[in-house]
């Protein structure tokens, strides 16, 4: 059963600017990681935040968790042609250690 | 130097013919995975391995079987395939401790049934 949900489903940008997506989920986690999928591509990892951290930073990227929500939201900052992708959150839960369980993914373009 | 690399990239094939796709990391990793993504980017876990070992078996048809023989190589293979089955297979793997490790993608397999 699906897991994560991504708002908006597509997202429309100009080059420069911020780009913010939302992951709700259903269930309580260990983690929650997001992914970028360039198209015709496989996914690519992108940051990895565990149920006890509220925030994460990696390069131009920014990560908050609020698990009395059960949201997630990934902030890309100054963006690039190049960030126009699909970008997915997925989520770890109970003792599944294995096994992630994807939302749907926001397609995010970035206009030169 | 692939990190996970699928093959085919491409399978094309008439409804109720046998396929199958294989899958090899060179990462060391202890855990691979078969997704199935949809026309609608929907990705589903299909079955995971760690070190050989089936752990995951999400529900399937029996038309697909898993197989690994050895803890860098997982392979999926289709019997009588059915126009549902149109999609793109993706494998994965990671490294199997304690559950907080990130997954790494093959670029996946595009299979087309006519």
């Amino acid at each position: 059963s699906q897991q994560g949900e991504e708002d908006p489903q597509a997202l429309s940008i100009q080059e420069g600017e911020n780009a913010t997506m939302n992951c709700s989920y259903k269930t309580s986690i260990n983690n929650l990681q997001w992914y970028r999928q360039n198209s015709g591509r496989g996914l690519v990892h992108l940051i990895l935040i565990r149920s006890n951290e509220r925030e994460k930073h990696s390069g131009r990227l920014r990560v908050t968790l609020d698990t009395s929500k059960k949201s997630s939201s990934l902030l890309i900052t100054a963006s690039r042609a190049a960030d126009t992708a699909s970008y997915f959150c997925a989520t770890q839960s109970g003792g599944s250690n294995y096994k992630l369980t994807f939302g749907k993914g926001t397609l995010l373009t970035v206009n030169p | 130097d692939t990190a996970v690399s699928q093959t085919p990239k491409y399978l094309v094939t008439q409804m109720g013919n046998d396929k199958s796709i294989k899958c090899e990391q060179n990462l060391g990793h202890d855990t691979m995975y078969w997704y199935k993504q949809d026309s609608k980017k929907f990705l589903k876990i299909m079955f995971s391995y760690n070190n050989k070992e089936l752990i995951i078996n999400e529900t399937v048809p029996n038309r697909f079987s898993p197989k690994s023989p050895d803890k860098a190589h997982l392979n999926l293979h289709i019997n009588s395939l059915e126009l549902g089955d149109s999609a793109v297979y993706f494998c994965a793997s990671s490294t199997g401790t304690g559950g907080y490790q990130p997954q790494h993608f093959g670029d996946g397999t595009r299979l087309s049934i006519l």
